[in-house]
């Protein structure tokens, strides 16, 4: 079945610091690729999205690629800020959506 | 304001006493869907529901029920909770259920079942 692998973290790191969180996936046919974002006390949102191979989806100084030759879609950001401490899950989604696959989550601690 | 709103937020009960979580949207949405979090499990997918009187199960169905009579609501029933339902539970909502589409989650409910 479908299936998400993302490190589980907790990752800290100083302000300006680079970020990478890594995602993998494992489906068949060509599923769309998302990153939420769970801020502390609140529902998720969504941080950005892809829809199919090569796409980049970007937000907030935030980017990922989807990698259909590596099954990746991992989250990028230059320089993170005290604000992006929160919860960061990879998804995917496929056929028409009725099944939403969410990997375990990434912690992440920004220290000023 | 666009939203998906649940209640309560926060639900301490006993085992075996039947009990709803309400989930609302206001934004005509087709597809709902609830989902629990677990500490290192991430969310997973209870059931959902592509239109009004279309239900199916996901991937941890087992002890919930759900209905869906109107388009903007979709309650979360156990009739009988048991302590591994204690969990944080989410709904959401998308505008047709289609794969490519972001969904909208509402704030949480945090249920401790005794």
């Amino acid at each position: 079945g479908n299936s998400v692998t993302q490190m589980e973290g907790p990752v800290t790191l100083s302000e300006e610091a680079f970020l990478t969180i890594n995602c993998t996936y494992t489906a068949t046919g060509y599923p769309s690729l998302f990153w939420y974002v769970q801020y502390p006390g609140e529902g998720l949102q969504l941080l950005l999205k892809a829809t199919k191979a090569d796409d980049k989806g970007s937000n907030k100084g935030f980017e990922a690629t989807y990698r259909k030759e590596t099954t990746s879609f991992h989250l990028e950001k230059g320089s993170v800020q005290v604000s992006d401490s929160a919860v960061y899950f990879c998804a995917l989604t496929h056929n028409y959506g009725q099944n939403f696959v969410f990997g375990p989550g990434t912690r992440l601690s920004v220290l000023p | 304001e666009a939203q998906v709103t649940q209640n309560p937020r926060y639900l301490i009960t006993v085992t075996g006493k039947k009990l709803t979580v309400t989930c609302s949207q206001n934004m005509n949405h087709e597809y709902m869907s609830w989902y629990r979090q677990d500490p290192g499990l991430g969310l997973r997918q209870i059931y959902y529901s592509m239109n009004v009187e279309v239900t199916d199960k996901g991937d941890v169905p087992e002890g919930y029920k759900v209905s869906r009579k109107e388009k903007r609501n979709f309650p979360l029933i156990l009739e009988s909770p048991s302590p591994n339902q204690t969990s944080l539970y989410f709904c959401a909502s998308s505008p047709q259920g289609q794969g490519t589409e972001t969904q909208y989650f509402g704030p949480g409910t945090r249920l401790l079942v005794l």
